[in-house]
Protein backbone atom coordinates (compact mmCIF):
# COMPACT_ATOMS: atom_id res chain seq x y z
CA UNK A 1 0.00 0.00 0.00
CA UNK A 2 1.33 3.06 -1.02
CA UNK A 3 0.09 5.68 1.36
CA UNK A 4 -2.26 8.85 0.28
CA UNK A 5 -0.26 9.82 -2.94
CA UNK A 6 -0.10 14.01 -4.26
CA UNK A 7 1.83 15.41 -6.94
CA UNK A 8 3.47 17.04 -7.97
CA UNK A 9 5.24 17.55 -5.00
CA UNK A 10 6.63 21.08 -5.99
CA UNK A 11 4.67 23.36 -8.61
CA UNK A 12 5.27 26.74 -9.47
CA UNK A 13 2.88 28.97 -11.57
CA UNK A 14 2.99 32.30 -12.81
CA UNK A 15 0.28 34.79 -11.49
CA UNK A 16 -3.12 34.18 -13.92
CA UNK A 17 -2.36 30.49 -14.85
CA UNK A 18 -4.38 27.49 -13.18
CA UNK A 19 -3.13 24.97 -10.73
CA UNK A 20 -4.02 21.55 -10.58
CA UNK A 21 -3.36 19.43 -7.69
CA UNK A 22 -3.65 15.49 -7.42
CA UNK A 23 -4.46 13.08 -4.70
CA UNK A 24 -4.56 9.29 -4.95
CA UNK A 25 -6.43 8.38 -1.48
CA UNK A 26 -4.68 4.92 -0.12
CA UNK A 27 -6.32 1.58 -1.46
CA UNK A 28 -9.69 1.07 0.28
CA UNK A 29 -10.35 5.20 1.31
CA UNK A 30 -13.18 6.66 -0.67
CA UNK A 31 -13.07 9.71 1.33
CA UNK A 32 -10.84 12.87 0.80
CA UNK A 33 -10.03 15.90 2.41
CA UNK A 34 -7.99 18.75 1.33
CA UNK A 35 -6.13 21.09 3.42
CA UNK A 36 -3.83 24.12 2.59
CA UNK A 37 -1.16 25.22 5.06
CA UNK A 38 0.06 28.53 4.75
CA UNK A 39 4.00 29.60 5.91
CA UNK A 40 4.10 29.50 9.73
CA UNK A 41 0.53 28.38 10.22
CA UNK A 42 -1.32 25.67 11.01
CA UNK A 43 -3.93 23.31 8.45
CA UNK A 44 -6.93 25.14 7.36
CA UNK A 45 -9.75 22.73 5.87
CA UNK A 46 -10.61 23.02 2.20
CA UNK A 47 -12.77 20.92 1.26
CA UNK A 48 -14.26 16.84 1.91
CA UNK A 49 -15.05 14.84 -1.03
CA UNK A 50 -16.38 11.23 -1.57
CA UNK A 51 -16.60 9.74 -5.05
CA UNK A 52 -18.35 11.78 -6.94
CA UNK A 53 -19.44 14.05 -4.38
CA UNK A 54 -18.47 17.11 -2.51
CA UNK A 55 -19.96 16.49 0.69
CA UNK A 56 -18.43 19.77 2.54
CA UNK A 57 -16.61 22.64 0.94
CA UNK A 58 -16.87 25.03 3.71
CA UNK A 59 -13.31 25.70 3.70
CA UNK A 60 -13.00 26.89 0.29
CA UNK A 61 -12.93 30.19 -0.93
CA UNK A 62 -15.80 31.10 -3.15
CA UNK A 63 -14.09 31.69 -6.61
CA UNK A 64 -11.23 30.57 -8.30
CA UNK A 65 -10.63 27.10 -6.26
CA UNK A 66 -12.59 23.92 -7.23
CA UNK A 67 -12.36 20.07 -6.52
CA UNK A 68 -13.48 16.84 -7.42
CA UNK A 69 -13.64 13.51 -6.85
CA UNK A 70 -14.52 11.65 -9.69
CA UNK A 71 -15.44 7.50 -10.32
CA UNK A 72 -12.38 6.84 -11.88
CA UNK A 73 -8.82 8.46 -11.08
CA UNK A 74 -7.19 10.76 -8.25
CA UNK A 75 -9.13 13.64 -6.51
CA UNK A 76 -7.95 17.08 -8.34
CA UNK A 77 -7.51 20.45 -6.96
CA UNK A 78 -7.92 23.27 -9.28
CA UNK A 79 -7.12 26.68 -8.68
CA UNK A 80 -7.61 29.17 -11.59
CA UNK A 81 -5.69 32.63 -12.04
CA UNK A 82 -3.11 31.78 -9.37
CA UNK A 83 -2.06 34.95 -7.21
CA UNK A 84 0.63 35.30 -5.07
CA UNK A 85 -1.54 34.61 -1.44
CA UNK A 86 -2.14 31.03 -3.42
CA UNK A 87 1.33 29.92 -2.65
CA UNK A 88 1.07 27.54 0.43
CA UNK A 89 1.53 23.69 1.09
CA UNK A 90 -1.88 21.46 -0.08
CA UNK A 91 -2.09 18.81 1.84
CA UNK A 92 -4.42 15.68 1.15
CA UNK A 93 -5.72 13.34 3.69
CA UNK A 94 -7.73 9.86 3.39
CA UNK A 95 -9.99 7.82 5.48
CA UNK A 96 -12.05 4.66 4.93
CA UNK A 97 -15.14 6.08 6.32
CA UNK A 98 -16.97 8.44 7.57
CA UNK A 99 -16.37 10.16 11.60
CA UNK A 100 -13.42 10.91 13.47
CA UNK A 101 -13.52 7.14 14.62
CA UNK A 102 -11.58 6.05 11.15
CA UNK A 103 -8.51 8.41 11.52
CA UNK A 104 -6.86 10.16 8.32
CA UNK A 105 -3.84 9.55 6.84
CA UNK A 106 -1.64 13.02 5.03
CA UNK A 107 -0.12 13.10 1.75
CA UNK A 108 3.00 14.45 1.78
CA UNK A 109 1.93 17.46 0.28
CA UNK A 110 2.16 19.75 -3.28
CA UNK A 111 4.05 23.00 -2.37
CA UNK A 112 2.91 25.65 -4.59
CA UNK A 113 4.74 28.48 -5.59
CA UNK A 114 3.12 31.65 -7.49
CA UNK A 115 5.72 33.84 -8.95
CA UNK B 1 -17.66 26.44 14.26
CA UNK B 2 -15.03 24.67 16.34
CA UNK B 3 -12.01 27.05 17.23
CA UNK B 4 -9.12 25.08 18.44
CA UNK B 5 -6.19 27.18 20.13
CA UNK B 6 -2.54 25.52 21.14
CA UNK B 7 0.43 26.58 22.86
CA UNK B 8 3.26 27.43 23.37
CA UNK B 9 4.07 28.56 19.65
CA UNK B 10 7.60 27.86 20.28
CA UNK B 11 8.93 26.31 22.64
CA UNK B 12 12.79 25.08 23.48
CA UNK B 13 13.75 22.56 25.76
CA UNK B 14 17.25 20.45 26.61
CA UNK B 15 17.91 17.11 25.63
CA UNK B 16 16.36 14.66 28.41
CA UNK B 17 13.79 16.93 29.84
CA UNK B 18 9.85 17.00 29.36
CA UNK B 19 7.69 18.98 26.93
CA UNK B 20 4.14 20.07 27.41
CA UNK B 21 1.96 21.22 24.73
CA UNK B 22 -1.56 22.55 25.26
CA UNK B 23 -4.30 22.65 23.64
CA UNK B 24 -7.95 24.44 24.34
CA UNK B 25 -11.41 23.80 21.70
CA UNK B 26 -15.07 25.16 21.73
CA UNK B 27 -17.28 22.64 20.46
CA UNK B 28 -18.09 19.81 23.32
CA UNK B 29 -19.35 17.96 20.14
CA UNK B 30 -15.67 17.05 19.57
CA UNK B 31 -14.97 13.59 20.12
CA UNK B 32 -11.75 12.66 18.86
CA UNK B 33 -8.69 14.11 19.40
CA UNK B 34 -5.18 13.24 17.37
CA UNK B 35 -1.88 14.88 17.51
CA UNK B 36 0.32 14.99 14.49
CA UNK B 37 3.80 15.58 14.17
CA UNK B 38 5.46 17.60 11.10
CA UNK B 39 9.44 17.69 10.56
CA UNK B 40 9.99 20.17 8.14
CA UNK B 41 9.13 19.59 4.43
CA UNK B 42 7.27 16.51 5.43
CA UNK B 43 3.35 15.15 5.68
CA UNK B 44 2.19 15.60 9.35
CA UNK B 45 2.09 12.06 10.79
CA UNK B 46 -0.22 10.83 13.57
CA UNK B 47 1.65 10.31 16.86
CA UNK B 48 -1.09 9.50 19.47
CA UNK B 49 -4.92 10.19 19.77
CA UNK B 50 -7.38 10.15 22.13
CA UNK B 51 -11.50 9.79 22.46
CA UNK B 52 -13.67 11.69 24.33
CA UNK B 53 -14.03 8.80 26.53
CA UNK B 54 -10.71 8.21 27.51
CA UNK B 55 -9.00 10.57 30.08
CA UNK B 56 -5.49 9.77 29.31
CA UNK B 57 -3.71 7.84 26.89
CA UNK B 58 0.06 7.17 26.53
CA UNK B 59 2.46 5.24 24.34
CA UNK B 60 6.07 5.43 25.32
CA UNK B 61 7.61 8.80 26.03
CA UNK B 62 4.54 10.10 24.40
CA UNK B 63 1.26 10.29 26.47
CA UNK B 64 -1.96 12.74 26.06
CA UNK B 65 -4.59 13.52 28.71
CA UNK B 66 -8.09 15.14 27.97
CA UNK B 67 -10.62 16.99 30.24
CA UNK B 68 -13.84 16.99 28.68
CA UNK B 69 -15.22 19.66 31.24
CA UNK B 70 -12.33 22.26 31.06
CA UNK B 71 -12.48 21.51 27.14
CA UNK B 72 -8.24 21.05 27.01
CA UNK B 73 -6.13 18.51 26.48
CA UNK B 74 -2.24 18.15 26.47
CA UNK B 75 0.55 16.62 24.53
CA UNK B 76 3.66 15.07 26.88
CA UNK B 77 6.40 14.01 25.90
CA UNK B 78 9.46 12.43 28.15
CA UNK B 79 13.00 11.78 28.07
CA UNK B 80 12.71 14.31 24.83
CA UNK B 81 15.61 14.10 22.41
CA UNK B 82 17.02 15.88 18.92
CA UNK B 83 14.68 13.72 16.40
CA UNK B 84 11.80 14.57 18.54
CA UNK B 85 12.68 18.40 17.00
CA UNK B 86 9.36 19.11 14.99
CA UNK B 87 6.02 20.68 15.16
CA UNK B 88 3.47 19.76 16.58
CA UNK B 89 -0.40 19.78 15.49
CA UNK B 90 -3.38 19.53 17.90
CA UNK B 91 -6.51 19.11 16.09
CA UNK B 92 -10.30 18.03 17.31
CA UNK B 93 -13.03 16.35 15.26
CA UNK B 94 -16.26 15.36 15.07
CA UNK B 95 -17.94 13.93 11.67
CA UNK B 96 -16.35 15.31 8.88
CA UNK B 97 -13.36 17.33 9.32
CA UNK B 98 -11.02 18.14 11.51
CA UNK B 99 -10.19 21.38 13.60
CA UNK B 100 -6.26 21.94 13.74
CA UNK B 101 -4.69 24.20 16.21
CA UNK B 102 -1.65 26.63 14.85
CA UNK B 103 0.94 24.27 16.02
CA UNK B 104 4.07 24.51 18.15
CA UNK B 105 7.48 24.07 16.96
CA UNK B 106 9.62 22.14 19.68
CA UNK B 107 13.13 22.30 19.11
CA UNK B 108 15.12 20.05 21.64
CA UNK B 109 18.70 20.79 22.47
CA UNK B 110 21.47 18.07 22.81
Amino acid sequence: NAGVMQNPRHLVRRRGQEARLRCSPMKGHSHVYWYRQLPEEGLKFMVYLQKENIIDESGMPKERFSAEFPKEGPSILRIQQVVRGDSAAYFCASSPGQGAVYGYTFGSGTRLTVV
Amino acid sequence: GENVEQHPSTLSVQEGDSAVIKCTYSDSASNYFPWYKQELGKRPQLIIDIRSNVGEKKDQRIAVTLNKTAKHFSLHITETQPEDSAVYFCAASMDNQFYFGTGTSLTVIP
